[in-house]
Parts: structure tokens; sequence; C-alpha cells
């Protein structure tokens, strides 16, 4: 299965952007790379997918390198609510291999009034 | 608004106990998953059941057992707890297929004393 690599942590400030990086360099042409976040005491939630282009969505985007060996969460705005535990997860689209998610520890966001 | 839900935010057992948790989805999914979540080890898939009455093993299946008799139901079964399955216990559930986003429950705190 493919890893995926995150720093532990990242800190930002409130109103501010923030990019989240994610390393895949042993990505398959069949991996999809999958983000969720984990607010404190709670489960994880989904919060964007992509294959090759970069998306966007009402929560977040996802910048997609040209060699898909890179991606990076962008937060356009950090709120305090956004302060959670960021999973970048591939997840393989052949037949047998798409239920499971491979966590990482993911990136532990702060985010400073 | 999608919804897992988990028989109990916080569980109480003794070693050698039959410990059942519960979950429940009401979004039609085909997939269901249960994972714990421990420090530094990140989620660690158990079982998963891709439809009724068929489950398969994750990453760590020892000393656990799942039951899923109806579509909306998936339960997880201690037989005879231990100290080291002091845990998060998170349950998901998903449409088939790489794309889709699994849903997660609010997990459940178990002790085991």
């Amino acid at each position: 299965d493919a890893k995926t690599t995150q720093p532990n942590s990242m800190e930002s400030n409130e109103e501010e952007p923030v990019h989240l990086p994610c390393n895949h360099s042993t990505i398959s042409g069949t991996d999809y790379i999958h983000w969720y976040r984990q607010l404190p005491s709670q489960g994880p939630e989904y919060v964007i997918h992509g294959l090759t282009s970069n998306v966007n969505n009402r929560m977040a985007s996802l910048a997609i390198a040209e060699d898909r060996k890179s991606s990076t969460l962008i937060l356009h705005r950090a709120t305090l609510r956004d302060a959670a535990v960021y999973y970048c997860i591939l997840r393989d689209y052949n037949a047998g291999n798409n239920r499971k998610l491979i966590w990482g520890l993911g990136t532990s966001l702060g985010v400073n009034p | 608004d999608v919804k897992v839900t988990q028989s109990s935010r916080y569980l109480v057992k003794r070693t050698g106990e039959k410990v059942f948790l519960e979950c429940v989805q009401d979004m039609d999914h085909e997939n269901m998953f249960w994972y714990r979540q421990d420090p530094g080890l990140g989620l660690r898939l158990i079982y998963f059941s891709y439809d009724v009455k068929m489950k398969e093993k994750g990453d760590i299946p020892e000393g656990y057992s799942v039951s899923r008799e109806k579509k909306e139901r998936f339960s997880l079964i201690l037989e005879s707890a231990s100290t080291n399955q002091t845990s998060m216990y998170l349950c998901a559930s998903s449409l088939s297929g790489p794309i889709y986003e699994q849903y997660f429950g609010p997990g459940t705190r178990l002790t085991v004393t």
C-alpha cells in the first residue's frame, strides 16, 4: 500500500489561509487522494478528495502536483473550529482494494485567535 | 442528515467480560467498519463488512469478532476483554466504491480494568 507523509503539527492564525502538505511519492495511477479531519473528541469527517485535477468544495481546496507525488489541502480562512488532526490518505480504486483506508498519524493543526 | 450512532460514548468493563459494541447507520450503506484509535498508532482497522452477513478481517482482528445480521447494524464483540483492548473504538459506514467517503460515529471510549 502506498504511504503518505505529513508534518506532525502546524500552527496558523485565525482568518489566515492554511496550507497542509502531504507527500505520497509512491502513489500509483489508481490511487485517489482523500483528506479527512478529526475534531477533538469526535470521529473523523471527510473533507475532500481528488485524483488528478485540483478540487474545491465548501470546506477546502485540494491542490495536486502534476506528478501526483504530493498534494496540499488549503483552508482559505482558518477559524478556531478548524483546529483538528488532518489526515491525508490514498485510496486504491482497484476492485477489492477500495474499501480500506490506510490511516497515518496526520497533522495536528492549531489555530491561534 | 446522515448519521452513524454508537451505543455508548464511555464504557468500563472488567477483564474477562464479554463486551458488545453496537453501531447503527441510517444511510443504507453497504460497507461498515470498526476501527480502534490509540495515541501514537492512529486508526487501525479491526474488521469491515461489505454486505449483510459478510465480513473481512482488517489489520488487527485478534481478540475481536463481528456480527452483521441487518444492513444498518454492525456489532463488535470482545469475547474476553483484556486490558490491552482499552481504547477508543470508532464505527464508520460508506457506500461501495473508492470515491465514497466514510462516515464516522462519535466513538466509544472503552476502559478494561
